[in-house]
């Protein structure tokens, strides 16, 4: 596709219910990234693949947060026994090579609410 | 620690005004420099960056920013703003030796008065 394509755009699960969320990044970028924006903030960095590695993990909020790139090309970030605090647009957002300054191109989010 | 700070909340300019948006990081080096627009219901759109060299750079949409070391700024600037340009306002720094991930700051609402 033209772009970095995020589903389902809106997610409802109630408290406790597992949900998936889906990235399918440009074809042919190396990077991909993870993101949480809660309601008036920033994005915040949640994961960092490397094509099927992950390499960087460290702002994944609990282990509830897992996050797989299994073939270097689609990626899902799975949250399980949602909370209400997991509240948030998760961003997706892809890099064509791995210099820290090449442009991120970002999805339109999953605006998860937790009820 | 490594931090980005935006100040301004919320500002609001009128059309056809000139606008500056403050950017500033907390780093001993300097990092990577980005601004992106988030417009609702749209994802990040990045408006330009800055890693070396010249520090005015130039993005699209007549944005323009400047990198200034000793105040470890990097200001957006518009000389004369249009209603479209309302929307969210992102500073977003890459530090080096930190991985390839942004940070953010907290963004800037820009509203645009006719």
């Amino acid at each position: 596709g033209a772009g970095v394509s995020q589903s389902p755009r809106y997610k409802v699960a109630k408290r406790g219910q597992d949900v998936a969320l889906r990235c399918d990044p440009i074809s042919g970028h190396v990077s991909l990234f993870w993101y949480q924006q809660a309601l008036g903030q920033g994005p915040e960095f949640l994961t960092y693949f490397q094509n099927e590695a992950q390499l960087d993990k460290s702002g994944l909020p609990s282990d509830r947060f897992f996050a797989e790139r299994p073939e270097g090309s689609v990626s899902t970030l799975k949250i399980q026994r949602t909370q209400q605090e997991d509240s948030a647009v998760y961003l997706c957002a892809s890099t064509y090579e791995r210099h820290p300054n090449t442009e991120a191109f970002f999805g339109q989010g999953t605006r998860l609410t937790v009820v | 620690a490594q931090s980005v700070t935006q100040p301004d909340i919320h500002i609001t300019v009128s059309e056809g005004a000139s606008l500056e948006l403050r950017c500033n990081y907390s780093y001993g080096a300097t990092p990577y420099l980005f601004w992106y627009v988030q417009s609702p219901g749209q994802g990040l759109q990045l408006l330009l960056k800055y890693f070396s060299g010249d520090t005015l750079v130039q993005g699209i949409k007549g944005f323009e920013a400047e990198f200034k070391r000793s105040q470890s700024s990097f200001n957006l600037r518009k000389p004369s703003v249009h209603w479209s340009d309302a929307a969210e306002y992102f500073c977003a720094v890459v530090f080096t030796g930190g991985g390839n991930k942004l940070t953010f700051g907290t963004g800037t609402q820009l509203k645009v008065e006719l």
